[in-house]
């Protein structure tokens, strides 16, 4: 069925680092794959997303990578902050619909 | 800006209580969505909207049900509370005739003791 598995669920960084969540769908249909942030005790809300048709988007220190013969995407984060503390949710939409990861809780020590 | 927004940010309910949750979003939004979020096991769908008092299920409706009555309302319902439907309870909206660029609510962390 459709699926998104997304990897690690926990990730740890120095400020300054880089950090890459990484996550895998299995419905090739999938055309859309946005990321969402979740800071602790507020709502997520997206802060990149890709189509199917690009293979990276970028927006600043965050970047969105895309693999669809793997059935891939990755985010990644530059020079990491504290403030990039949070819950990241990625999703992939077969036929319409928004499937989500299983989020991962980044952490970043100052 | 989209604004959804939801009735209570904390909720305590008894087993066996019929619980409401409320939702209401100010942009024309067609599609509606209540997610629950438990550690570990991401956001999941319990039912979505995409028209007035039109509802399909989403991955775990069990003990669920909804009403949108108007376009800017989605109500989640529990009709007898238990104590594993304590959770955060998010409310979405979305524009169009896809589930794309979901605007979700603050959440509603219920407890049922």
């Amino acid at each position: 069925g459709e699926n998104v598995e997304q990897h690690p669920s926990t990730l740890s960084v120095q400020e300054g680092d880089s950090a890459v969540i990484k996550c895998t769908y299995s419905d090739s249909a999938s055309n859309y794959f946005p990321w969402y942030k979740q800071e602790l005790g507020k709502r997520p809300q997206l802060i990149i997303d890709i189509r199917s048709n690009v293979g990276e988007k970028k927006d600043q220190r965050i970047a969105v990578t895309l693999n669809k013969t793997a059935k891939h995407f990755s985010l990644h984060i530059t020079e990491t902050q504290p403030e990039d503390s949070a819950v990241y949710f990625c999703a992939a939409t077969p036929r319409g619909k928004l499937i989500f990861g299983q989020g991962t809780e980044l952490s970043v020590k100052p | 800006d989209v604004k959804v927004t939801q009735s209570s940010r904390y909720l305590v309910k008894r087993t066996g209580e019929k619980v409401f949750l409320e939702c209401v979003q100010d942009m024309d939004h067609e599609n509606m969505f209540w997610y629950r979020q438990d550690p570990g096991l991401g956001l999941r769908l319990i039912y979505f909207s995409y028209d007035v008092k039109m509802k399909e299920k989403g991955d775990i409706p069990e003990g669920y049900s909804v009403s949108r009555e108007k376009k800017e309302r989605f109500s989640l319902i529990l009709e007898s509370a238990s104590t594993n439907q304590t959770s955060m309870y998010l409310c979405a909206s979305s524009p169009g005739q896809t589930q794309e660029t979901q605007y979700f609510g603050p959440g509603t962390r219920l407890l049922v003791l």
